[in-house]
């Protein structure tokens, strides 16, 4: 079975730039999970995907990040414009359901932020 | 708010020694609870989960974690360590039925 894939696996740019990271969730799933991790802290859920609908982005900087799952199959992620301090590992996770007991991870995409 | 506490940042063993991570959340409701696993180079991944039932729960690797509900723990253990358990261990909570919080994460470091 194939695993959730991540594209690209870094990215550098400079703040005030814009970058687009993808995720293709493991076939089936129906949750798709955008995680972000911070150096030296755990992922932080930025929002998560039932199918083609958000179920929770409370957590998503809605100023300048933007996700979507238009077919409820893959997903992108944005970030416009980004800041140091979006500096981090972008997780990609899919699941069968919202309710089921096991999150896949991809592998992240690492973001530098100069 | 709901959050996710592991003790340890980093700890380092010798093989054979006894490993135990802890883990303590803060939500009142019914939660499910996780430890992940990310071995050098890899992706997370589940290692053991608690959902209901017996307490002490086994998952991969000769690892087990006990829930105490009154407590809020969930802590980690396992008898004897290898050196491929070297890896960063997170706990996870589950609230609300699906929003996951993962603590801050444990880095472990087995000295062969």
């Amino acid at each position: 079975e194939a695993g959730v894939a991540q594209s690209p696996r870094y990215k550098i740019i400079e703040k005030r730039q814009s970058v687009a990271f993808w995720c293709n969730p493991i076939s089936g799933h129906a949750t798709l999970y955008w995680y972000q991790q911070i150096l030296g802290q755990g992922p932080k859920l930025l929002i998560q995907f039932q199918n083609n609908g958000v179920v929770d982005d409370s957590q998503l900087p809605k100023d300048r990040f933007s996700a979507e799952r238009l077919k409820g199959v893959d997903s992108t992620l944005k970030i416009q414009p980004a800041k140091l301090e979006d500096s981090a590992v972008y997780l990609c996770a899919s699941s069968l359901n919202l309710f089921a007991d096991t999150q896949y991870f991809g592998p992240g995409t690492r973001l530098t932020v100069l | 708010a709901q959050s996710v506490s592991q003790h340890n940042h980093h700890v380092i063993l010798s093989e054979a020694a006894s490993l135990e991570l802890g883990c303590n959340y803060s939500y009142g409701g019914t939660v499910n609870l996780f430890w992940y696993v990310q071995y050098p180079g890899q992706h997370l991944q589940l290692l053991l989960k608690y959902f209901s039932g017996d307490p002490l729960v086994k998952g991969i690797k000769g690892f087990e974690a006990e829930f105490i509900k009154s407590k809020f723990s969930f802590n980690l253990r396992k008898p004897s360590v290898q050196w491929s358990d070297t890896a960063e261990y997170f706990c996870a909570v589950r609230v609300g039925g699906f929003k996951t919080i993962f603590g801050a994460g444990t880095r472990l470091f087995v000295k062969a």
